[in-house]
């Protein structure tokens, strides 16, 4: 059962451009769950959605951010016009069911976005 | 609103030796779990403990165990007989409503 796959890997943008990163969850997984990793940081929440839905944003920027999870296919989060404060790592973590009751969340290896 | 404090920026500790790295929090509910991540150079977050917050028994991974204490909003990790490969940042994370809220982190550097 491979784990939850990112890609890429590495995404270097100019400022203006559009990043799309992808996130394929762990067989099984309904869950999907997006974090921030700013440099000397801990990750920050940005967005919970199941298949199809998107149940909490709260941690959005709410411009140029956004984010789906497809009925097939991997979850993307999408940055529109990014800036350099864009730069950062973007985790996707997933889970079969709801963290609040014992399910536990896996981790992918991360996005780098660097935005020159 | 949730927060987590490492006031430990960098620790070091020689092979084979005992660590103990600090977390404290704060919250209103009664109800959470609480966790440590560790995270390598190869950013990969790997999940190193957890631990329920009605539970009043200390988690415990092999060598990697936590002293909980609720009252006090304390959550520090010891990690005993401690290897090279412990070498990593490790981040503390308080959990509640499917939301991570993680603190800046610790650099742990094992030496040999």
């Amino acid at each position: 059962n491979a784990g939850v796959m990112q890609n890429p890997r590495h995404l270097v943008r100019r400022r203006g451009q559009e990043a799309r990163l992808r996130c394929s969850p762990m067989k099984g997984h309904s869950h999907v769950y997006w974090y921030r990793q700013l440099p000397e940081e801990g990750l920050k929440f940005m967005v919970y959605l199941q298949k199809e839905n998107i149940i909490d944003e709260s941690g959005m920027p709410k411009e140029r951010f956004s984010a789906e999870f497809p009925k097939e296919g991997p979850s993307i989060l999408r940055i529109q016009q990014v800036v350099r404060g864009d730069s950062a790592a973007y985790f996707c973590a997933s889970s079969p069911g709801r963290t609040s009751t014992n399910e536990k969340l896996f981790f992918g290896s991360g996005t780098q976005l660097s935005v020159l | 609103a949730q927060t987590v404090t490492q006031s430990q920026p960098e620790m070091s500790v020689q092979e084979a030796e005992t660590v103990t790295l600090s977390c404290t929090y704060d919250t209103s509910e009664s109800n959470y779990y609480l966790f440590w991540y560790k995270q390598p150079p190869s950013r990969q977050m790997i999940l190193v403990i957890r631990q329920e917050a009605y539970k009043q028994q200390n988690a415990t991974e092999n060598r990697f165990s936590v002293n909980f204490q609720k009252a006090a909003k304390s959550f520090s990790l010891k990690i005993s007989d401690s290897q090279l490969g412990d070498t990593a940042m490790y981040f503390c994370a308080f959990m509640k409503a499917e939301k991570l809220v993680f603190g800046k982190g610790t650099k742990l550097t094992v030496n040999p």
